[in-house]
């Protein structure tokens, strides 16, 4: 599977705009790019995923490097409910559409108040 | 949707005694998932279904780790025996593929520790 790398730690003021970044140069054509986080003693939780194009969402935009060696999550707002760890995550679907998650280590992001 | 739903929160047992978890998935979502964290190996996919059926088993540790999901709307997780390297925290998730732009779904978790 191909792998990502992402900063371990990462902080953030308040109400600024935050860009994790994410490096995944061994991507293949059909791999997704897929984001979670993981607030602290709570499960993991979707963010956002896409292939080719920039992505938003309610919750974040995804930036996607023209030639997909790396993506940018962007929170435009960070707040304190943000503080989680983010991973960044290939996403390869087989025949079947079954997909299964690999998950790194993550960025831990820190919102100062 | 009360989402994933997980039991029990905690879990706290003897070696050599059996642990069974419990996860009740999203209604309708075809795909359920195990996972298992620890602070040394992070986030570990250890088996997960489609249609109550079990696709890929090969994380599961040992023998000592089984699974199963009798219908599309219960699975669990059941070690026998437990050892104390069992201890982390075991996730429960589900997903659509029907609806997969809306991702995994995850439950809060059991974190079981064996003394």
């Amino acid at each position: 599977d191909a792998k990502t790398t992402q900063p371990n730690s990462m902080e953030s003021n308040e109400e600024e705009p935050v860009h994790l970044p994410c490096n995944h140069s061994t991507i293949s054509g059909t791999d997704y790019i897929h984001w979670y986080r993981q607030l602290p003693s709570q499960g993991p939780e979707y963010v956002i995923h896409g292939l080719t194009s920039n992505v938003n969402n309610r919750m974040a935009s995804l930036a996607i490097a023209e030639d997909r060696k790396s993506s940018t999550l962007i929170l435009h707002r960070a707040t304190l409910r943000d503080a989680a760890v983010y991973y960044c995550i290939l996403c390869r679907q087989s025949w079947a559409g079954s997909y299964q998650l690999t998950f790194g280590k993550g960025t831990k992001l820190s919102v100062i108040p | 949707d009360a989402g994933v739903i997980q039991s029990p929160r905690h879990e706290v047992t003897e070696m050599g005694q059996e642990v069974t978890l419990r996860c009740k998935p999203i209604s309708g979502h075809d795909y359920l998932f195990w996972y298992r964290q620890t602070m040394m190996r992070g986030l570990e996919l250890l088996i997960y279904f489609n249609n109550n059926v079990p696709i890929d088993d090969s994380g599961m540790p040992e023998d000592r780790f089984s699974a199963k999901m009798p219908n599309a709307s219960f699975s669990t997780l059941k070690i026998q025996p437990s050892e104390p390297r069992d201890s982390a925290v075991y996730f429960c998730a589900s997903s659509s593929y029907r609806d997969r732009d809306g991702g995994y779904t995850f439950g809060s978790g059991t974190r079981l520790t064996v003394v």
